[in-house]
């Protein structure tokens, strides 16, 4: 049973680099794509890119100067950062497993707030 | 970018009634590329349909997908009460990947 679990602060200051972390209980990293998506409050979703064990990674080009995604292999996890950081980055951040079959995501996590306040 | 637009924004329906959403891409999407999830409030999205029409792993035989080219359908044949929630329709015919804005069916 595959389960993904967001952590990291709750509150980034704008211009500031946000860090998220997404551990994965359950097959190894080694395999699938992993993803960060985000939701705004009261709106809807926002793919902002994945990253592969290999380390290839892709980005949504409306975040991509900003966006780094890493995997660490040792530690069953994958990492998020997004710089610069202002009040519409605001939003919930869910890590998930994108299934190739299915070009969908079939496992998600619940979901971390994140706040960009001064 | 593929656009993906969902209408209505908002369903108002009764439990028992049927519901048709929409979503319709700016161009053309693989049947394979398009998907369907529901969200409900303070949850994280679950995956419904994929590939236009095959159902995930156990989902409800009322929740069904249609559709091709720039035109796609999420049906619920019968409303039971806990399928009020919002729908999101996705695509990954080509990169980025993009959802819709979400079509929200509430309880009339």
């Amino acid at each position: 049973q595959v389960q993904l679990q967001e952590s990291g602060p709750g509150l980034v200051k704008p211009s500031e680099t946000l860090s998220l972390t997404c551990a994965v209980s359950g097959p190894s990293i080694s395999s699938y794509y992993w993803n960060w998506i985000r939701q705004p409050p009261g709106k809807g979703l926002e793919w902002i890119g994945y990253i592969y064990h290999s380390g290839s990674s892709n980005y949504n080009p409306s975040l991509k100067s900003r966006v780094t995604m890493s995997v660490d292999t040792s530690k069953n996890q994958f990492s998020l950062k997004l710089s610069s950081v202002t009040a519409a980055d605001t939003a919930v951040y869910f890590c998930a497993k994108y299934n190739s079959d299915y070009k969908a995501f079939d496992i998600w996590g619940q979901g971390t707030m994140v706040t960009v306040s001064s | 970018e593929i656009v993906l637009t969902q209408s209505p924004g908002t369903l108002s329906l009764s439990p028992g009634e049927g519901a048709t959403l929409s979503c319709r891409a700016s161009q053309s999407v693989t049947s394979n590329s398009l998907a369907w999830y529901q969200q409900k409030p303070g949850q994280a999205p679950r995956l419904l349909i994929y590939a236009t029409s095959s159902r995930a792993t156990g989902v409800a035989d009322r929740f069904s997908g249609s559709g091709s080219g720039t035109d796609f359908t999420l049906t619920i044949s019968t409303l039971e009460p806990e399928d009020f929630a919002v729908y999101y329709c996705q695509q990954y015919s080509s990169s980025p990947l993009t959802f819709g804005g979400g079509t929200k069916v509430e309880i009339k």
